[in-house]
């Protein structure tokens, strides 16, 4: 069975500091694919990365920065220097896809708020 | 290409009503997603489509609730009747097997059963 856990429900941040939202998976297929969602209040859920699990390289893009770690089986979010426009909720999913057949599992989100 | 298109955006039924959510997904994409959101039980996969074939419906709730996908640009998701704890908001997505599996969401439609 697959399960993501963001254990995180709620984290509040002051405005420039720096945040990481977790996000912790469990399958036992080899092959799959994690990404990050983010649902600001608007309500859209916004595509922000997508990781396959033989490429565990961290990447950065912007203030945002993502940290894969196979050995814990992790795929935390950094936000660094978090602004207003950072408040929402991201999610945290992970991808099955085995010949054409999709297993999906997302995370139960994380809300962050950023205070100015 | 405009995105995945839902519609209506907004739904306010009385119980015991028929709701119809519609959805257009990116053309070329061979996947199709519905979720709904609440905040009880958050994002959950009602069912997905791979070319227009319904592939698992296990997260499908109960039998008032029925989708199909007749062509590869719509789909459509029923309630049957409507009940005031389908109230949610329900998202359409679709995605390219061929390409990253990345999921595009629609704007979702906000359903309220009073």
């Amino acid at each position: 069975a697959q399960k993501v856990t963001q254990a995180q429900t709620e984290i509040s941040v002051v405005e420039k500091e720096d945040v990481t939202l977790d996000c912790v998976y469990e399958t036992r297929d080899t092959t799959y694919y994690l990404f990050w969602y983010k649902q600001p209040p608007s309500g859209e859920l916004v595509f922000l990365i997508r990781r396959n699990s033989f490429d565990e390289q961290n990447e950065i893009s912007g203030r945002y920065s993502w940290n894969f770690q196979k050995s814990t089986s992790s795929f935390n979010f950094t936000i660094t220097a978090s602004q207003v426009v950072d408040s929402a909720v991201y999610f945290c999913a992970l991808i099955l896809n085995s010949g054409g057949y999709q297993k999906v599992t997302f995370g139960t989100g994380t809300k962050l708020q950023v205070i100015p | 290409d405009a995105g995945v298109i839902q519609s209506p955006r907004h739904e306010v039924t009385e119980m015991g009503q028929e709701v119809t959510l519609r959805c257009k997904p990116i053309s070329g994409h061979d996947y199709l997603f519905w979720y709904r959101q609440t905040m009880m039980r958050g994002l959950e996969l009602l069912i997905y489509f791979n070319n227009n074939v319904p592939i698992d419906d296990s997260g499908m709730p109960e039998d008032r609730f029925s989708a199909k996908m007749p062509n590869a640009s719509f789909s459509t998701l029923k309630i049957q009747p409507s009940e005031p704890r389908d109230s949610a908001v329900y998202f359409c997505a679709s995605s390219d097997f061929g390409d990253s599996d990345e999921q595009y969401f629609g704007p979702g439609t906000r359903l309220t059963v009073t």
